[in-house]
């Protein structure tokens, strides 16, 4: 069965600290990838998104990720966070071909200040 | 104004009873879906309507079920609620059902007593 797996579960990291956080999908052919965040009470909202082309994803709020197809990873980015990016991490993936999202499990961010 | 919109926001009730989520979307999307975040963050797929008609229709149970009287609306009801489906349900809107962004609601919290 498809799956997306997000390795961590709870990241804790001091203001000003790099943050990667990962995303692992298990589907052999094409895929359309997501990142979504969700903020403390809040819904969820489109990060950035991938499709095709440059395999580096610049998004919003300074974050960015790097589809690597022969890792089946697309993994999230920020060089430096802040307390407002203390939110839950979503990664999605549409296999191509089919309608459905899949959602990763989500990692929970906290950013100390 | 609200792209996404669900009513209730907060919906308490007793085991055996049945409610109704509305979703709302005026983005003119052709696409909308309904999630259940359960109480680890977990995001599930329940149903997907593109056009009035279902095009996903995860594993659920029976007493879950949706309706979309047109493409800006689509409606979760809920028979003989059990405590286990107390959660958070999403709905969301997206244009291209194959790989568009997903437009979240706010989200409404169902706490079955």
């Amino acid at each position: 069965a498809q799956s997306v797996s997000q390795h961590n579960h709870h990241v804790i990291l001091s203001e000003a600290a790099s943050l990667e956080l990962g995303c692992n999908y298990s589907y052999g052919g094409t895929v359309n990838l997501f990142w979504y965040v969700q903020y403390p009470g809040q819904h969820l909202q489109l990060l950035l998104k991938y499709f095709s082309g440059d395999p580096l994803v610049k998004g919003i709020k300074g974050f960015e990720a790097e589809f690597i197809k022969s890792k089946f990873s697309f993994n999230l980015r920020k060089p430096s966070v802040q307390w407002s990016d203390t939110a839950e991490y979503f990664c999605a993936v549409i296999p191509s071909g089919t309608y459905k999202y899949i959602f990763g499990t989500g990692t929970r961010l906290k950013v100390l200040a | 104004d609200t792209a996404v919109s669900q009513t209730p926001k907060y919906l308490v009730t007793q085991m055996g009873n049945d409610k109704s989520i509305k979703c709302e979307q005026n983005l003119g999307h052709d696409t909308m879906y309904w999630y259940k975040q359960d109480s680890k963050k977990f995001l599930k797929i329940m149903f997907s309507y593109n056009n009035k008609e279902l095009i996903i229709n995860e594993t659920v149970p029976n007493r879950f079920s949706p309706k979309s009287p047109d493409k800006a609306h689509l409606n979760l009801h809920i028979n003989s609620l059990e405590l286990g489906d107390s959660a958070v349900y999403f709905c969301a809107s997206s244009q291209d059902a194959s790989r568009g962004e997903q437009f979240f609601g706010p989200g409404t919290r169902l706490t079955v007593l």
